[in-house]
């Protein structure tokens, strides 16, 4: 347990809508990530920062938005949602030290109608 | 495309059997390999991790084994449990800050251990 928080843990919106997502973490990591689990795709990186206002976009960035404003908080933004961002959104954390774990919270279940 | 090729999709092993997953990377850069457990409604966790410059990784039930020639590693759970069912994920990275450490993952593997 790495101490991150995610909100909300389920939510279900209309398609078009703006919705974000939180990442809340207490161990003072300096890289936080956005994963997106899908059946049959594992688990896909959409976007990661190394540090406040430090970010990079990931293999399915399309569609997303991220803000690290501080080092505890990671938000995702759907600017406008679609059906096929219907997923389960992981955030994960982890030092910047070489091979140290990388920690997941427990996920935010995500249904676009 | 997917950087990490996982097989099979999902395993049915008896309790006491071997449970072995594989799986398989492209990219050579990559230079750190963990595998994570889930449970259904959970994150994934840390399971074992192995760097290349070992064949073989033993923590318990779990052993990761390494062939970096034919770019492959796979997870062995000796003694398989009921409670050992879960979906396991392989990974790969590069230890580098230019690629933020993210891990690319294989696309899980469902196995379920009968009593």
């Amino acid at each position: 347990d790495a101490g991150i928080t995610q909100s909300p843990r389920h939510k279900v919106t209309e398609t078009g809508t703006p919705v974000t997502l939180r990442c809340h973490q207490t161990e003072n990591h300096r890289y936080m990530y956005w994963y997106r689990q899908d059946p049959g795709h594992g688990l896909r990186l959409i976007h990661y920062s190394y540090g406040v206002k430090d970010t990079d976009k990931g293999e399915v960035s399309d569609g997303y938005s991220v803000s690290r404003s501080k080092t505890e908080d990671f938000l995702l933004t759907l600017e406008s949602a679609t059906s096929s961002q219907t997923s389960v959104y992981f955030c994960a954390t982890r030092t910047g030290f070489s091979g140290n774990t990388i920690y997941f919270g427990e996920g935010s279940w995500l249904t676009v109608v | 495309q997917q950087q990490v090729k996982q097989s099979p999709q999902s395993l049915i092993v008896q309790k006491g059997g071997i449970s072995i997953i594989n799986c398989a990377y492209e990219n050579t850069a990559f230079d750190y390999f963990p595998w994570y457990q889930q449970f259904p409604g959970k994150g994934p966790a840390l399971l074992i991790a192995i760097r290349p410059d070992v064949s073989e990784k033993k923590e318990g039930r779990f052993t990761i084994s390494f062939n970096k020639s034919a770019k492959q590693f796979s997870l062995h759970i000796m003694d398989s449990q009921p409670g050992d069912s879960a979906t396991y994920f392989c990974a790969a990275s590069r230890e580098n800050s230019n690629s933020g450490y993210a891990l690319n993952f294989g696309k899980g593997t469902s196995l379920l251990v009968t009593p």
